[in-house]
């Protein structure tokens, strides 16, 4: 079964930029892409969008549209999560998601800390 | 946007208890209606996808129901183990949403 492993914490400054990794184990992503999912501290799930790689389709939300871009490289077989000129109200955790038809995967999710 | 609402936002229940959440939804979406069960530091995990088919894996005591706008998560027999966090979420249509999220704490 694949499992989505992401990259560690990172404690940035406000203004900075940071880049988060999800690559799958065991396997290779799925024709249906893979979202990303933003939860703040003690707060609930918040879809961010998604990316369809055989399609070459980014879809973000509206709240998302800007500062944040989804990327995905085939040959490593991972998926990005951009986001710049972070603001301390990015501080969350951050998770990739895989959802088709017969799997629900999700990543173990990365902590992002912005502050000065 | 479709908007997710939850109901109750907490509860507390004894171990063995039927316990039912409640989701509504803020415009008809078929049955494309998923549940997921957080635990305190964890990743979500699927329960329910489709309002009512059990994902594999998940205990038989969690069942899902309803269409169009109004869904229901039940837990037959409540144990100490599902004590979590669950969080109703539509798939017919992006943005996907979820609830605000029901808080089940253990009596």
């Amino acid at each position: 079964q694949v499992q989505l492993v992401q990259s560690g914490a990172e404690v940035k400054k406000p203004g900075s930029s940071v880049k988060v990794s999800c690559k799958a184990s065991g396997g290779t992503f799925s024709d249906y892409g893979v979202s990303w999912v933003r939860q703040a501290p003690g707060q609930g799930l918040e879809w961010m969008g998604r990316i369809i790689p055989l399609l070459h389709v980014t879809d973000y939300a509206l709240k998302f549209q800007d500062r944040f871009t989804f990327t995905a490289d085939k040959s490593t077989n991972t998926m990005y999560m951009e986001v710049s000129s972070l603001r301390s109200e990015d501080t969350a955790i951050y998770y990739c998601w895989e959802t088709t038809t017969d799997a629900d995967n999700w990543g173990q999710g990365t902590q992002v800390i912005v502050s000065s | 946007d479709i908007q997710m609402t939850q109901s109750p936002s907490s509860l507390a229940a004894s171990v063995g208890d039927r316990v039912a959440i409640a989701c509504r939804s803020s415009q008809n979406i078929s049955v494309y209606l998923n549940w997921y069960q957080q635990k305190p530091g964890k990743a979500p995990n699927l329960l329910i996808y489709g309002a009512s088919s059990l994902h594999g894996g998940v205990p038989s005591r969690f069942s899902g129901s309803g269409s169009g706008t109004d869904f229901t998560l039940t837990i037959s027999s409540l144990q100490s183990g599902d004590l979590a966090v669950y969080y109703c979420q539509q798939s017919y249509s992006t943005p996907w949403t979820f609830g605000q999220g029901t808080t089940l704490e253990i009596k």
